[in-house]
């Protein structure tokens, strides 16, 4: 099946610096990234939804300048919590889909990014 | 809006069947998917139902009833590995998953 990663897969950070999350596909091309945030005990919540070459679409009440994305090959999607503070801890995770026209195709899991702000 | 429900917790025994439901409330409809998802790691795909009817992949097997907006998940021969949380979710008219809350499941000896 196809394989996502992320990169870091914990990282400690202090209150005040910025974290970049990568998220990248290896073995297929993935028009379509999504970045999802898990707090302890809760359902994934999603963040945005970005597309190759094209500026992310957040969801409400997230904060696109908190948190950047970028998307700028098929294979590579970056997530970056600027001025990070420990309320931003949370287990962060990516998924990617292909785009199969007509179809609807299943959304493959990166192993997560656990962020801890102190 | 868009709702997804399912139970917060089940308990079963190892060996025995249980059936995890889940009813949803979404704008337009392109099918449901259910997820495991352990403690402290992402979620792993089980199945997806588009269609009416029960979708059977050994041990695990998912139904859909669309005119319903229900779902279960049932998972046969319990083992203590099946320990895990599972998340329904609906797929909507814009393609966009939403999550249902999980339910967690304790698998007792």
């Amino acid at each position: 099946g196809a394989v996502v990663s992320q990169h870091p897969s914990r990282v400690i950070c202090k209150s005040g610096t910025s974290v970049k999350i990568e998220c990248r596909s290896l073995d297929f091309q993935a028009t379509t990234m999504f970045w999802y945030r898990q707090f302890p005990k809760q359902s994934l919540m999603l963040m945005a939804t970005s597309n190759e070459g094209s500026k992310a679409t957040y969801e409400q009440g997230v904060e696109k300048d908190k948190f950047l994305i970028n998307h700028a090959s098929l294979t590579l999607s970056t997530l970056t919590v600027t001025s990070a503070h420990p309320e931003d801890s949370s287990f962060y995770i990516c998924s990617a889909k292909t785009q199969t026209s007509g179809e609807v195709d299943e959304q493959y899991f990166g192993p997560g990014t656990r962020l801890t702000v102190t | 809006g868009q709702n997804i429900d399912q139970p917060t917790e089940m308990t079963a025994t190892e060996g025995a069947i249980v059936q995890i439901n889940c009813t949803y409330q979404t704008s337009g409809f392109n099918g449901l998917f259910w997820y495991q998802q352990h403690a402290g790691e992402a979620p792993t795909f089980l199945s997806y139902n588009v269609l009416d009817g029960l979708e059977e992949k050994g041990r695990f097997s998912s139904f859909l009833s669309r005119s319903k907006g229900y779902s279960y998940l049932l998972l046969k021969e319990l083992q203590m590995k099946d320990s895990a949380s599972y998340l329904c979710a609906a797929m909507d008219s814009n393609y966009q998953l939403i999550w249902g809350a999980g339910t967690k499941l304790i698998i007792k000896p």
